[in-house]
């Protein structure tokens, strides 16, 4: 697709239970980022991968969230044992290639809210 | 560490009227300087960023933000602004020492009214 795709769009799921979220990068571009945005707030980093190297993870709030990425295209979030204060929307980006500068574009996001 | 400071959550402003969202930021090296549009329901789009030269950047939709190194901010103006502009704006920064990843202001909410 021309664009950054997530899903699901929306999910709503049980506190304690596991949830995975999926993110389709632009092809060809070789970083990718994750960031969540809860209510009323900015965006705060989570993790980046870019091409071979190893992560980024700084931004993982704990060890329930993980991510990986297959290559250079899909890549998955999980957050295992989800509690309320995970309910957020959580944003993939991309960019062309990891450097200072570059434009990152964002997908629409995954609204994610723990009942 | 870097971070970004938006001094305004909300900013309502008459149609037609001026505006400047403001941004600071804290660096101790060479940063490069976003700043992101979210209409609503809609995702983040990039407005115009600063990498090097003219301080003065132009961007989409009649923005423009000026680099201002030595008060280190990076504020958002239009001339006159629209309805269409009602939307959450983001600065971003990003240092040169840590590739591609940006981190994000609070945003600032710019309410136009007719």
């Amino acid at each position: 697709g021309a664009g950054v795709s997530q899903s699901p769009s929306n999910k709503v799921t049980e506190k304690g239970k596991d949830v995975e979220l999926r993110c389709d990068p632009i092809s060809g571009h070789t970083a990718l980022y994750w960031y969540r945005q809860r209510l009323g707030q900015g965006l705060e980093f989570l993790i980046y991968f870019q091409g071979n190297s190893a992560p980024d993870k700084s931004g993982l709030p704990s060890d329930r969230f993980s991510a990986e990425r297959t290559g250079e295209s899909v890549s998955t979030l999980t957050i295992q044992r989800t509690q309320q204060e995970d309910s957020a929307v959580y944003l993939c980006a991309s960019s062309l290639f990891d450097g200072p500068g570059n434009t990152i574009y964002f997908g629409e996001g995954s609204w994610l809210t723990v009942v | 560490a870097q971070s970004v400071t938006q001094l305004d959550s909300q900013v309502p402003v008459f149609e037609e009227a001026p505006v400047e969202l403001r941004c600071n930021y804290s660096s101790s090296v060479s940063v490069y300087l976003f700043w992101y549009v979210q209409y609503p329901n809609q995702g983040l789009q990039l407005l115009l960023k600063y990498l090097s030269g003219s301080t003065l950047v132009k961007g989409i939709n009649g923005f423009e933000a000026e680099f201002n190194k030595s008060q280190t901010s990076f504020h958002l103006r239009k001339p006159s602004v629209h309805i269409s502009d009602t939307a959450e704006y983001f600065c971003a920064v990003s240092e040169g020492n840590q590739g591609g990843k940006l981190i994000f202001g609070q945003g600032t909410e710019l309410s136009v009214k007719p």
